[in-house]
């Protein structure tokens, strides 16, 4: 299995750009979820996905949608990039149950916004 | 959902244990403790979750006291490699609240 990839790892954006960060994960877990953390802080939730077709916003989902077509997939858009959406993005995944809380992460794209 | 403090920063010397305790005085009754390691320019990985009383896996070990207003994790003899920031986290996955709140973490630095 590769687990949980993330595309690209790095990334330089102008203000005002629009992109899309993609996740996919190979073991079939329900649950999704997409992070971001800035320099020396913890992670913070953006929105997250109990299954295919069903989304939920987090603690900071304002700057960003997400969809889920497929179970393996979760991209996450930003539709108008701002510096302060400057950061490093983690994409995760786990089961549901008692096993949601075994999250497996992504390695991360790190995301400048100039 | 409960919300977590715990020490910013530990220093520890190799081979001696390191126990770092978390608060968590608003535990809901569903809500499960969990404790996640990073390492710099990686995702976190899961370390070990429980309940209450005390749960233990080959990595380390979790105490939970009866009332589980704090949980404390156990690092048996640590090396260098132990390294990394550790983060307590508090939630469930009920319908309404599949989130995880990640708080700033525990710094861990072993020293040699």
């Amino acid at each position: 299995n590769a687990g949980v990839t993330q595309t690209p790892k790095f990334q330089v954006l102008k203000t005002g750009q629009s992109m899309t960060l993609q996740c996919a994960q190979d073991m079939n877990h329900e649950y999704m979820s997409w992070y971001r953390q800035d320099p020396g802080m913890g992670l913070r939730l953006i929105h997250y996905s109990v299954g295919a077709g069903i989304t939920d916003q987090g603690e900071v989902p304002n700057g960003y949608n997400v969809s889920r077509s497929t179970t393996e997939d979760f991209p996450l858009r930003l539709l108008s990039a701002a510096p302060s959406q400057t950061s490093v993005y983690f994409c995760a995944s786990s089961y549901g149950g008692t096993d949601f809380y075994e999250q497996y992460f992504g390695p991360g794209t790190r995301l400048t916004v100039t | 959902l409960a919300k977590t403090t715990q020490p910013i920063s530990m220093d520890s010397y190799e081979g001696q244990e390191v126990n770092i305790t978390c608060s968590h005085n608003n535990i809901a009754t569903n809500d499960y403790i969990t404790w996640y390691q990073q390492f710099p320019s990686q995702g976190p990985r899961f370390i070990i979750q429980g309940y209450k009383t005390k749960v233990t896996n080959e990595v380390a070990s979790l105490f939970i006291p009866a009332d589980r207003k704090s949980s404390t994790l156990s690092l048996p003899r640590v090396s260098l490699s132990d390294t990394a920031v550790y983060y307590c986290l508090v939630g469930d996955n009920t319908n309404t609240g599949n989130q995880f709140y990640f708080g700033t973490g525990t710094s861990l630095t072993v020293i040699p």
